[in-house]
């Protein structure tokens, strides 16, 4: 298994609260994504990043910020909390360009619940 | 804009079955597609990739299968086993830069 891991795992929190989730990998790959994952929508791209300091939005960012100031740790940051957030989201990486056929590995899940 | 869909959305047989799960696309103008596993309170782990040139790809008692033209993809499980019993999810990736677009997913019970 890829080393990534997500933390918290779990986490209930009050609507307008800030929120970080960590992703932290150890396969010194250079693409991180962050994905949301609800009921009916399969998963939904919220940000990645391409390189130390550089990201870019997905389909779903606003309400998101990221950060990542080292390889192995991407941030997601939830300013303001809201009850649409609630969700389980999702850390992936890849060696190289998502689109390229390289695989993808997936952490095991933050679940956020905003109430 | 791409659409990806997975009918049914659970589907329960009993063990020893092969079985066929379902995705289809709206844009045949794919770079790949992709399946994948998601066990219960688990990250997903990649199954099998097909790219746009190739009609399908197998592993082990999987074969996963492209039609571009129609705006299909099927994943067969052959001698289906209780360990089988997860949520498979197609992804498809098209002309933009980081982006892969997902089914909802189909969740399989194998019953022993």
């Amino acid at each position: 298994d890829a080393g990534i891991t997500q933390s918290p795992r779990h986490k209930v929190t009050e609507t307008g609260t800030p929120v970080t989730l960590r992703c932290h990998q150890t396969e010194n790959h250079r693409y991180m994504y962050w994905y949301r994952q609800d009921p009916g929508h399969g998963l939904r791209l919220i940000h990645y990043s391409y390189g130390v300091k550089d990201t870019d939005k997905g389909e779903v960012s606003d309400g998101y910020s990221v950060s990542r100031s080292k390889t192995e740790d991407f941030l997601l940051t939830l300013e303001s909390a809201t009850s649409s957030q609630t969700s389980v989201y999702f850390c992936a990486i890849t060696q190289s360009r998502e689109l390229s056929g390289n695989t993808i590995y997936f952490g095991e899940g933050s679940w956020l619940t905003v109430v | 804009k791409q659409e990806v869909t997975q009918i049914p959305a659970a589907l329960s047989v009993p063990e020893g079955e092969n079985l066929v799960l379902n995705c289809s696309f709206t844009d045949s103008a794919i770079y790949n597609l992709q399946w994948f596993r998601q066990d219960p309170g688990k990250g997903l782990t990649s199954l099998l990739l097909i790219q746009s040139s190739q009609r399908e790809q197998t592993s082990g008692r999987l074969n996963a299968s492209l039609d571009k033209s129609s705006g299909r993809s099927t994943l067969y499980i052959a001698a289906s086993q209780p360990g089988d019993s997860a949520t498979y999810l197609c992804a498809v990736g098209g002309d933009s830069n980081y982006q892969l677009i997902w089914g909802a997913g189909t969740k399989l019970i194998i019953k022993p």
